[in-house]
């Protein structure tokens, strides 16, 4: 799987949008873009993936550059409920392997 | 919404104690992972299993066993409980096919 940088952490005022940065740039065709995020002593929880064309759900937008390098994860109107720890995973769908993930990036939501 | 549970949700017990960390889901998921997790640090996968009778070892070495005799249900246990195993320990799932995992609510360890 393609290894993914995240910046450690970022602050974001309330109500306002969260852009998190992913770069991938090792990325290859038939790799996806996903991101889970984990608030403080919970389980991780998936939040969306993507393969390269923007996507968006209930939670979040997932914007993939052309050349899927990199991807921004969006938090459209942030709140307090949004802090937490956001990981970026890059790997190719339906393989049979288990999810690595990394250090991600700590997101503040400042009232 | 997943429906993937642990218990206990805390556990404070003694060195030496034998214990086992339950974890189950109701989604008739293949795939199951154990995960362990010091506060603030990385998740570490530490076991998984791709369906009944498949267990395998993750990246992060651990004294722990696990089992997998029914598809719902993947048992940890630890035969003798240490301080080093202090620890949150996260059970997750996912359909075969289909990389979304579910996370269960963790179980936190505490071995005096």
């Amino acid at each position: 799987d393609a290894k993914t940088t995240q910046p450690t952490s970022m602050d974001c005022a309330e109500g306002r949008a969260a852009n998190l940065p992913c770069n991938h740039s090792t990325i290859s065709g038939n790799e996806y873009v996903y991101w889970y995020r984990q608030i403080h002593s919970q389980g991780p929880q998936y939040i969306i993936h993507g393969l390269k064309n923007n996507e968006t759900n209930e939670m979040a937008s997932l914007i993939i550059t052309e050349d899927r390098k990199s991807s921004t994860l969006i938090l459209p109107h942030a709140t307090l409920r949004d802090t937490a720890v956001y990981y970026c995973i890059v790997r190719v769908m339906n393989r049979d392997d288990k999810i690595i993930f990394g250090k991600g990036t700590r997101l503040h939501i400042l009232p | 919404e997943a429906d993937i549970y642990q218990t206990p949700r805390y556990l404070v017990i003694g060195t030496g104690k034998k214990i086992t960390l339950e974890c189950s889901q109701t989604m008739g998921h293949d795939k199951m992972y154990w995960y362990q997790q010091d506060p603030g640090m990385e998740l570490h996968l530490i076991h998984y299993s791709y369906g009944v009778n498949s267990t395998e070892k993750g990246d992060l070495s651990s004294e722990s066993t696990v089992s997998r005799i029914r598809t719902e249900h993947f048992p940890l246990t630890l035969e003798s409980a240490r301080p080093s195993h202090t620890s949150q320990y996260l059970c997750a799932s996912s359909e075969f096919g289909r990389e979304t995992q579910y996370f269960g609510p963790g179980t936190r360890l505490l071995v005096l």
